[in-house]
């Protein structure tokens, strides 16, 4: 069953602007990874943050965990073309290393 | 970094034949690999987890004899649609969990695009 639901489900900025996406589970977590896909491709992992964390930074990315509010969110700053994408957030819920994924957002980023 | 293979990417057949998938781990061995499926614009739906050497553990509501999966061993795992209709036209992605290193991290592969006609 899909455990998360992001928003916005679709988001377009201009090329330099900031971009936040947000993702909300249900259950609770070990863990909560941020994911990059290009259409019709496969996924690529962006960036991991434990359950007992509450802010981690990657380069451009900046991912915070509230798990009180089981809620997370992912920021890229100053984007770039090349950022546009759909980005999904997936939750760790147990000890078996599944993933279970949010709906994502579709990410465009205008030059 | 890790590399997962998918093969193939595209895959158009009739309806009523049966379809196989690959995912090879390159340059890692994976006791656990994934299998997702996915419809345009929309996220993975997990459908099995495959373990290397036991048979999978398929999520509710997928029906076992229609998905075939094997892993057979720690590099491979393949997904089998037999009987394939058009509502298994999908985008299928397969993932591997390293058994060797930081093990939360998962790789996908590229995905297969099965149209069913």
């Amino acid at each position: 069953s899909q455990q998360g639901e992001e928003d916005p489900q679709a988001l377009s900025i201009q090329e330099g602007e900031n971009a936040t996406m947000n993702c909300s589970y249900k259950t609770s977590i070990n863990n909560l990874q941020w994911y990059r896909q290009n259409s019709g491709r496969g996924l690529v992992h962006l960036i991991l943050i434990r359950s007992n964390e509450r802010e981690k930074h990657s380069g451009r990315l900046r991912v915070t965990l509230d798990t009180s509010k089981k809620s997370s969110s992912l920021l890229i700053t100053a984007s770039r073309a090349a950022d546009t994408a759909s980005y999904f957030c997936a939750t760790g819920p147990d000890s078996s290393y599944k993933l279970i994924f949010g709906s994502g957002t579709r990410l465009l980023v205008r030059p | 970094g890790a590399v997962v293979s998918q093969h193939p990417s595209r895959v158009i057949c009739k309806s009523g034949t049966s379809v196989k998938i690959e995912c090879r781990s390159l340059d890692f061995q994976a006791t656990t690999m994934f299998w997702y499926r996915q419809f345009p614009k929309q996220s993975l739906m997990l459908m099995a987890t495959s373990n290397e050497g036991s048979k999978a553990t398929y999520e509710q509501g997928v029906e076992k004899d229609k998905f075939l999966i094997n892993h057979a061993s720690l590099t491979l795992s393949t997904l089998t649609v037999t009987s394939a209709h058009p509502e298994d036209s999908s985008f299928y992605i397969c993932s591997a969990r390293p058994s060797d290193r930081g093990r939360e991290k998962l790789f996908f592969g590229s995905g297969t695009q099965l149209s069913v006609l």
